[in-house]
């Protein structure tokens, strides 16, 4: 699986747009771009994931650099809840292989 | 709740030990997908299961085995247990076999703490 980097750590205030960077260089032309995230003692959950267009949910947007070597993970509005380690994940699901989480991005949200 | 659940939530075992971890995936999920995470390790992992069947393997043990039985829940044993198994063990769930770009449903996982 081609690889992601992402910042080990972020700080937001609190109801202020938080941007979370990742760089995928080496993704090819049909890994989708996937983002979960962790709150503390609790499982991953799914955010939000995207192929070549920029994506839009209720938790969050997902905006895919043209040349697809990045994309970043928007929450407009940072709460307090929306403190965890957030995962930037690549996979082909023609190939159907599992999900690899990296060390992702820790983010704090101030209050 | 994310409809995934495992059992139990904690568990305190001795080294050498045999321990076995339960989850059932979310109603109408076929697959379902063990991990590892220990501090030092981030999310590992560890093996696949879809309708009963072994899919895949990542990084697990030889100590380590997991089955998937008719009514699709799961069950992950560890034997001979040793301190650097310590880890938060999760269960996640997906409808598919991993070629429909479905997302995974995490449980809320159990944390095995071995003295």
């Amino acid at each position: 699986d081609a690889k992601t980097t992402q910042p080990n750590s972020m700080e937001s205030n609190e109801e202020e747009p938080v941007h979370l960077p990742c760089n995928h260089s080496t993704i090819s032309g049909t890994d989708y771009i996937h983002w979960y995230r962790q709150l503390p003692s609790q499982g991953p959950e799914y955010v939000i994931h995207g192929l070549t267009s920029n994506v839009n949910n209720r938790m969050a947007s997902l905006a895919i650099a043209e040349d697809r070597k990045s994309s970043t993970l928007i929450l407009h509005r940072a709460t307090l809840r929306d403190a965890a380690v957030y995962y930037c994940i690549l996979r082909d699901p023609n190939t159907g292989n599992q999900f690899y989480f990296g060390t992702g991005t820790s983010l704090t949200v101030i209050p | 709740d994310s409809g995934v659940t495992q059992t139990p939530k904690h568990l305190i075992t001795a080294t050498g030990q045999r321990v076995t971890l339960r989850c059932s995936p979310r109603s109408g999920d076929l697959s379902v997908y063990w991990y590892q995470q220990s501090l030092d390790q981030g999310l590992q992992f560890l093996i696949q299961y879809y309708n009963g069947e072994e899919r895949a393997k990542g990084n697990i043990l030889e100590r380590f085995s997991a089955q998937q039985f008719p009514d699709l829940h799961s069950e992950l044993n560890l034997s001979s247990l040793e301190l650097g198994d310590s880890a938060l063990y999760f269960c996640a769930s997906s409808v598919d076999i991993g070629t429909l770009n479905y997302g995974y449903t995490f449980g809320s996982g159990t944390r095995l703490t071995v003295v």
